[in-house]
């Protein structure tokens, strides 16, 4: 247990409202990422974080906004949520020491935009 | 960048054959390479990793994979696979740098008919 929580598991939300996902660790680590996993994709970066408020885009960032204010919370912001962006969306985080040390991941949440 | 194959969407095998799961990547230098399991609506769970000296990697559950760096790949095996093997697959690759995300494989599905 890696001490990763993402709230909500759940959601369902219309489209064109904001949802923000949150990811909170316990453990201090610097590196944070967040990921989407859909059938036929595999997972996919959408951000990643490097410290507070220290955020780069991933692969599939359109849409998507992240903050980062304290080390143990990353949070994902859908502006305008669109039915392209339902999925379930995993944070993980990767402790820097040992370099080859792999990523941990939280539950997941699984967001439907209707 | 960093690219990741897994040649394979869909395998079935018989309980107690042998597995072997393909996998191979795009990176210029020697990555940290990871292999993951989902099982059915649950996180992802380590399975194995490599990132230098011996190319044989031992991982739980019985797993193994070997680093064939002429050929970019990182297969995964298991000399006898069971019921409980049934998941998603994915492979991940890494650069060989304190925290970098994680670059994941679209997957393959295992299914164990008996």
């Amino acid at each position: 247990d890696a001490g990763i929580t993402q709230s909500p598991r759940h959601k369902v939300t219309e489209t064109g409202t904001p949802v923000t996902l949150r990811c909170h660790q316990t453990e201090n680590h610097r590196y944070m990422y967040w990921y989407r996993q859909d059938p036929g994709h595999g997972l996919r970066l959408i951000h990643y974080s490097y410290g507070v408020k220290d955020t780069d885009k991933g692969e599939v960032s359109d849409g998507y906004s992240v903050s980062r204010s304290k080390t143990e919370d990353f949070l994902l912001t859908l502006e305008s949520a669109t039915s392209s962006q339902t999925s379930v969306y995993f944070c993980a985080i990767r402790p820097d020491r040992p370099m080859n040390t792999e990523a941990f991941f939280g539950q997941g949440t699984r967001l439907t935009v209707v | 960048a960093q690219s990741v194959t897994q040649p394979d969407i869909h395998i079935t095998v018989s309980e107690g054959a042998s597995l072997e799961l393909r996998c191979n990547y795009s990176y210029g230098a020697t990555p940290y390479l990871f292999w993951y399991v989902q099982s059915p609506g649950q996180g992802l769970q380590l399975l194995l990793k490599y990132f230098s000296g011996d190319t044989l990697v031992q991982g739980i559950k019985g797993f193994e994979a070997e680093f064939k760096r002429s050929q970019s790949s990182f297969n995964l095996r298991k000399p006898s696979v069971h019921w409980s093997d049934a998941a998603e697959y994915f492979c991940a690759v890494a650069r060989n740098q304190a925290g970098t995300a994680l670059i994941f494989g679209k997957g393959t599905t295992l299914s164990v008919s008996s």
